[in-house]
C-alpha cells in the first residue's frame, strides 16, 4: 500500500530551528511536496523535490532523499507566525498525490 | 476572479437532501481535484479531472459525483447526504503539462450534514 509518515505534533521556540520529517511508501514516484497549512485556512504550497538534495527557499528548506523515502522540511528563525499544519505529499506513478496526515506546529515565545 | 472561487463558505444541510458545492478557477489549468479533510486524517481525494470532459474516481467517491463540462468549473454533487460526510471539502487545480502537478487550493467549504 501506499503510505506517508509524519509526525502529529511538535513544539518549537520562536527565533529557534524545527525539522519536520516524513517518509513515504509510494508505488513510483514523481517527486514530494510541501504544503503549509493554517487552522480554518486552505493548504498552500511551500516546496517540490524531485533530485536528491537540499532545496533553499528563504528561511525555508526542503531535502529529498529518494533511496531512503524520506523527505525533510527545515525552518529556520521561526516566527510565530509559523504556527501551522505542514502537509507533506508524494507523487506516485500515476501523478496522484499521496497526502500525509500533516504536522501541528505549535511555536512557543 | 484571481485563483480558485469555492462556494458556498460554508452549509448545513438536513440528511437525505442534494447538494452541489461549486469551484471555478481562472488559472486555465487542466485538472482538477475534489478533497475532503477530516480531523486527524490526510487530505482524500474524491474525484479528479485530468481535462475538461473527463473525470476519475478518487480514494473515496462514493456519495458523489463531479461532471467537467468546461476547463473553468468542477461541481461536486452529493445526491443524498449523509451524517458521515461532514467534513471540510476543498477543491484544487494543477497545470499537470510541466509534470510538476503543483495543486493550488480554493478556501474551502465546510458542510455539515445533521
Amino acid at each position: 500500500g501506499q503510505n506517508i509518515d509524519q509526525p502529529t505534533e511538535m513544539t518549537a521556540t520562536e527565533g529557534a530551528i524545527v525539522q519536520i520529517n516524513c517518509t513515504y511508501q509510494t508505488s513510483g514516484f514523481n517527486g514530494l511536496f510541501w504544503y503549509q497549512q493554517h487552522a480554518g485556512e486552505a493548504p498552500t504550497f511551500l516546496s517540490y523535490n524531485v533530485l536528491d538534495g537540499l532545496e533553499e527557499k528563504g528561511r525555508f528548506s526542503s531535502f529529498l532523499s529518494r533511496s531512503k523515502g524520506y523527505s525533510y522540511l527545515l525552518l529556520k528563525e521561526l516566527q510565530m507566525k509559523d504556527s501551522a499544519s505542514y502537509l507533506c505529499a508524494a507523487l506516485d506513478s500515476n501523478y496522484q498525490l499521496i497526502w500525509g496526515a500533516g504536522t501541528k506546529l505549535i511555536i512557543k515565545p | 476572479i484571481a485563483g480558485i472561487t469555492q462556494a458556498p463558505t460554508s452549509q448545513i444541510l438536513a440528511a437525505g437532501r442534494r447538494m452541489t458545492l461549486r469551484c471555478t478557477q481562472d488559472m486555465r489549468h487542466n485538472a482538477m481535484y475534489w478533497y475532503r479533510q477530516d480531523l486527524g486524517l490526510g487530505l482524500r481525494l474524491i474525484h479528479y479531472s485530468n481535462t475538461a470532459g473527463t473525470t476519475g474516481k478518487g480514494e473515496v467517491p462514493d456519495g458523489y459525483s463531479v461532471s467537467r463540462a468546461n476547463t473553468d468549473d468542477f461541481p461536486l454533487t452529493l445526491a443524498s447526504a449523509v451524517p458521515s460526510q461532514t467534513s471540510v471539502y476543498f477543491c484544487a487545480s494543477a497545470e499537470t503539462s510541466g509534470r510538476t502537478d503543483t495543486q493550488y487550493f480554493g478556501p474551502g467549504t465546510r458542510l455539515t450534514v445533521l
